[in-house]
């Protein structure tokens, strides 16, 4: 199985800051990442696919990078809706992996 | 617009089965996988399975499990009712979580990203 691993596994920011959230795989994936936001209690939206494609209706506040092994998500101008947890998942190779997850608070 | 409605809350006992299900509205159903997720209790995120369409436009298709669920999960899907299932069986007290269905999006091949997510349905396994 792919290995999904993300840094940080959380941090604190404040409305108005630009964070990055990093993924990394255990083997190449090319470009085949997604990222997902999860807020307490409820499910998950998919944010971006293909690691820089934004999914219908998500802000171009977020942006994706990387292809690879390493991946990258950055938040800018932070909003109160922002803070959540982030799972990055590879969809290269079946079984499909989540990450374990980077709370944004 | 795209709506993916799961089945109600369950209740089972070890041992036993459920099938939950995924209602699709909104698109045409029959072009597009299906993923099962499933999230514990204060955990995150674990990929079950998915279903795919086949080439054939009939509604038939191709499932892959995770190895980790293999032998005890099944995933259907009936395209008259723009439905499909996912049966869990040999519950333990370990597959109390969420269950969510997500919409499979084609990148290329047998390969297909999640776009739209269920609302989700909390299984609970207890004696």
């Amino acid at each position: 199985d792919v290995q999904m691993t993300q840094s940080p596994s959380s941090l604190s920011a404040s409305v108005g800051d630009t964070v990055t959230i990093t993924c990394r795989a255990n083997q190449d994936i090319r470009n085949y990442l997604s990222w997902f936001q999860q807020k307490p209690g409820k499910v998950p939206r998919s944010l971006m696919y293909a690691a820089t494609s934004l999914q219908t209706g998500v802000s171009p506040r977020f942006t994706g990078g990387g292809s690879g092994r390493d991946f990258t998500l950055t938040i800018a101008n932070l909003q109160p809706e922002d803070f959540a947890t982030y799972y990055c998942q590879q969809f290269a190779t079946y079984p499909l992996t989540f990450g374990p997850g980077t709370k944004v608070d | 617009q795209v709506q993916l409605v799961q089945s109600g809350a369950e209740v089972k006992k070890p041992g036993a089965s459920v099938k939950l299900s995924c209602q699709a509205s909104g698109f045409t159903f029959f072009t597009y996988g299906v993923h099962w997720v499933r999230q514990a209790p204060g955990q995150g995120l674990e990929w079950m399975g998915r279903f795919i369409p086949g080439s054939g436009g009939t509604g038939d298709g191709t499932t892959k499990y995770s190895p980790k669920f293999q032998g005890r999960v099944t995933i259907t899907r009936d395209t008259s009712a723009t439905t499909a299932y996912m049966e869990l069986s040999g519950l333990r007290s370990e597959d109390t979580a969420v269950y969510y269905c997500a919409r499979g999006r084609i990148w290329f091949g047998d390969l297909y990203y999640f776009d739209y997510w269920g609302q989700g349905t909390l299984l609970t396994v207890s004696s």
